[in-house]
């Protein structure tokens, strides 16, 4: 059963400050996605990712890097937190196979307040 | 760029009965997920239905798809309490960025 784990489930931080949020995947897959969720929003996708050192820019990309070094593993950073940075992060990760791409698997959350 | 609305937003049944959630969209898609979500954990994938599909099952799960109106219903038939969670439409227009609607609220009361 594949397994996305982030590091953190609540995280709390001040302004300012410099934030990683890390997400491993054991089933060695090559997409990999980072989401926030908030009341009436929903999901949208902040970067992802189809191969180590390849990121592509989601819908709400500002205030927020990634980095995929290897290929299990996809970190969000918060270059410099802000209050309306706090929200609930979601990771996840997929395969394709050809022209097929197969569901997300998700984390649990990383739920970030920034104070 | 949200894509998928679901309606309605909140939802509120008895167990044993069905729930029907509905879901827009916008544009052309390859398929269609729906995901469910329990109280702050992270999305679990129910079904895939695919653009050439019109209905799928999955044990107490039946989705439809209609492209010419460019929506779907997830159906969960016999609910239980353990049903109770957020669902969520997820359209994926053929690049992997799944774009996901705000959800619908489900409290299956026993």
């Amino acid at each position: 059963d594949v397994k996305v784990t982030q590091s953190s489930r609540y995280l709390v931080k001040r302004t300012g400050e410099k934030v990683f949020l890390e997400c491993v995947q054991d089933m060695d897959h090559e997409n990999m996605f980072w989401y926030r969720q908030d009341p009436g929003l929903g999901l949208r996708l902040i970067y992802f990712s189809y191969d180590v050192k390849m990121k592509e820019k989601g819908d709400i990309p500002e205030g927020y890097s990634v980095s995929r070094e290897k290929k299990e593993r996809f970190s969000l950073i918060l270059e410099s937190a802000s209050t309306n940075q706090t929200s609930m992060y979601l990771c996840a990760s997929s395969f394709t196979l050809g022209t097929y791409n197969s569901p997300l698997h998700f984390g649990n959350g990383t739920r970030l307040t920034v104070t | 760029s949200q894509q998928g609305e679901e309606d309605p937003q909140a939802l509120s049944i008895q167990e044993g009965e069905n729930a029907t959630m509905n879901c827009s969209y916008k544009t052309s898609i390859n398929n269609l997920q729906w995901y469910r979500q329990n109280s702050g954990r992270g999305l679990v994938h129910l079904i895939l239905i695919r653009s050439n599909e019109r209905e799928k099952h999955s044990g107490r799960l039946r989705v439809t798809l209609d492209t010419s109106k460019k929506s779907s219903s997830l159906l969960i038939t016999a609910s239980r309490a353990a049903d109770t969670a957020s669902y969520f439409c997820a359209t994926d227009p053929g690049f992997q960025k799944l774009v996901f609607g705000t959800g619908t609220r489900l409290l299956v009361s026993p």
